[in-house]
């Protein structure tokens, strides 16, 4: 069965610095893994995702996210912090059925410093 | 939070009332989805659809009943059945029920129940 681990209920960082939010995962078959953003009392956005290919993806407001195969691990990054980045993030895979089905994390609110 | 909307933002009920929440897209997906959100839990998959006429239980459907009469809605009612109700419900679509296409989720519906 298919599992997601977000080991950080939350991560605080100032502004400027870089940030990481870390996710690992568990999956049989191929993995396909997601990372969303919620602002207060919204719907999730879509940051950016993994099928194959590059380990290191990227994608929207300068997030990037890097697949590690051997730490089954898919961890959110960016260079440089900024206040407005201070959410709620998810980390989501598909489940095994092979249908679109995601199961997501528990989350990691970060929260950035001035 | 793209092409869909859910209604109402918030509601009110009373225990033993059944309620219905309202989702629809206009991004001409064929896949929806239900989700419910708890503080602490990540989002829960209630029910899916792939395809109009066909839906499916998730993890947590017990309590909840849905329909998918046409591609662009999928509501679902809270039964009097469901034994702890109170929650944030969201809504997604993505372009396809298989594969690996990213959901886009509504604004969400803040259910109370009491």
């Amino acid at each position: 069965a298919q599992s997601v681990a977000q080991p950080e209920d939350q991560v605080n960082v100032a502004e400027g610095n870089p940030l990481t939010v870390k996710c690992t995962y568990s999956v049989s078959g191929n993995p396909y893994l997601f990372w969303y953003v919620q602002y207060p009392n919204r719907g999730l956005q879509f940051l950016l995702k993994y099928i194959t290919g590059d380990n290191l993806v990227k994608g929207s407001y300068g997030f990037e996210a890097e697949f590690n195969k051997s730490q089954t691990s898919f961890h959110l990054k960016k260079p440089s912090a900024l206040v407005s980045d201070s959410a709620l993030y998810f980390c989501a895979v598909r489940d095994g059925t092979g249908a679109n089905n995601l199961f997501f994390g528990t989350g990691t609110r970060l929260t950035v410093i001035p | 939070d793209g092409g869909i909307t859910q209604s109402p933002k918030y509601l009110f009920r009373k225990e033993g009332q059944n309620v219905t929440l309202s989702c629809e897209q206009n991004l001409n997906h064929d896949a929806m989805y239900w989700y419910r959100q708890d503080p602490g839990q990540g989002l829960r998959l209630i029910y899916y659809s792939q395809i109009v006429n066909d839906f499916q239980k998730g993890d947590i459907a017990e309590g909840y009943s849905v329909s998918r009469e046409k591609k662009e809605s999928f509501p679902l009612t809270v039964t009097s059945a469901q034994k702890n109700p109170t929650a944030f419900y969201l809504c997604a679509s993505s372009v396809s029920g298989q594969g690996a296409s990213e959901q886009y989720f509504g604004p969400g519906t803040r259910l109370t129940v009491t």
